[in-house]
């Protein structure tokens, strides 16, 4: 799978729009964008993922660039509870029992400021 | 629906005694995940199981770790005997079979080995 780079931290103002970027120059044709948190004292949390076009959920937006070197996981309006490290993953869409191997990095603390 | 629960939250123990730890996945969920972070370290994937077998285990640090899964619901993993640098946060996690979904965390087991 191929390697993610994520600044080490971010600061964003409560309400404002939370823009976290990821590079995955190595990204291959058939492997997929994730994007975990892990809020405090938790376990992480699956926010979103995509191939190549942009994905939307009620958590988060995901901006796939055309070359697919990179992305935006786009907080709308970050809250205080959005307090957490980010991880961006990429890795292969596997079917049936294959073992779905995550490979965390340090990922981006992001942190939300009254 | 229930989340991935694990049991206990903390756990500390000595060098030299043995500890089990529980995972109970989302009901239905065939792949169940062990991964962890121990001091200062990242997330890393210990083992996985597609119901009550051994998918892969590749991530299992040595033979003081066993991993069981009865009847492909609940899952253990014991570790006899403890030392120092076992201590850190053990995840379980789980997801559906078939098509390669998102992975569900629990919030951990921290274990203490002094």
């Amino acid at each position: 799978d191929a390697k993610t780079t994520q600044p080490p931290s971010m600061d964003c103002a409560e309400g404002r729009a939370a823009n976290l970027p990821c590079n995955h120059s190595t990204i291959s044709g058939n492997e997929y964008v994730y994007w975990y948190r892990q809020i405090h004292s938790q376990g992480p949390q699956y926010i979103i993922h995509g191939l190549k076009n942009n994905e939307t959920n009620e958590m988060a937006s995901l901006i796939i660039t055309e070359d697919r070197k990179s992305s935006t996981l786009i907080l709308p309006h970050a809250t205080l509870r959005d307090t957490a490290v980010y991880y961006c993953i990429v890795s292969r869409l596997y079917y049936g029992g294959a073992t779905n191997k995550l490979i965390f990095g340090t990922g981006t603390l992001l942190a939300v400021q009254p | 629906e229930a989340g991935v629960t694990q049991f206990p939250s903390h756990s500390v123990i000595e060098k030299g005694q043995t500890v089990t730890l529980r995972c109970d996945p989302i009901s239905g969920h065939d792949n169940l995940y062990w991964y962890r972070r121990v001091m200062g370290k990242e997330i890393k994937f210990l083992l996985h199981f597609v119901k009550e077998s051994k998918q892969d285990e590749s991530g299992m640090p040595n033979n003081r770790f066993l991993a069981e899964r009865t009847g492909g619901t609940y899952s253990t993993l014991k570790v006899q005997p403890a030392e120092l640098e076992d201590s850190g946060v053990y995840f379980c996690a789980s997801s559906q079979g078939g098509l390669r979904g998102p992975l569900h965390f629990g919030n951990g087991t921290r274990l203490t080995v002094t």
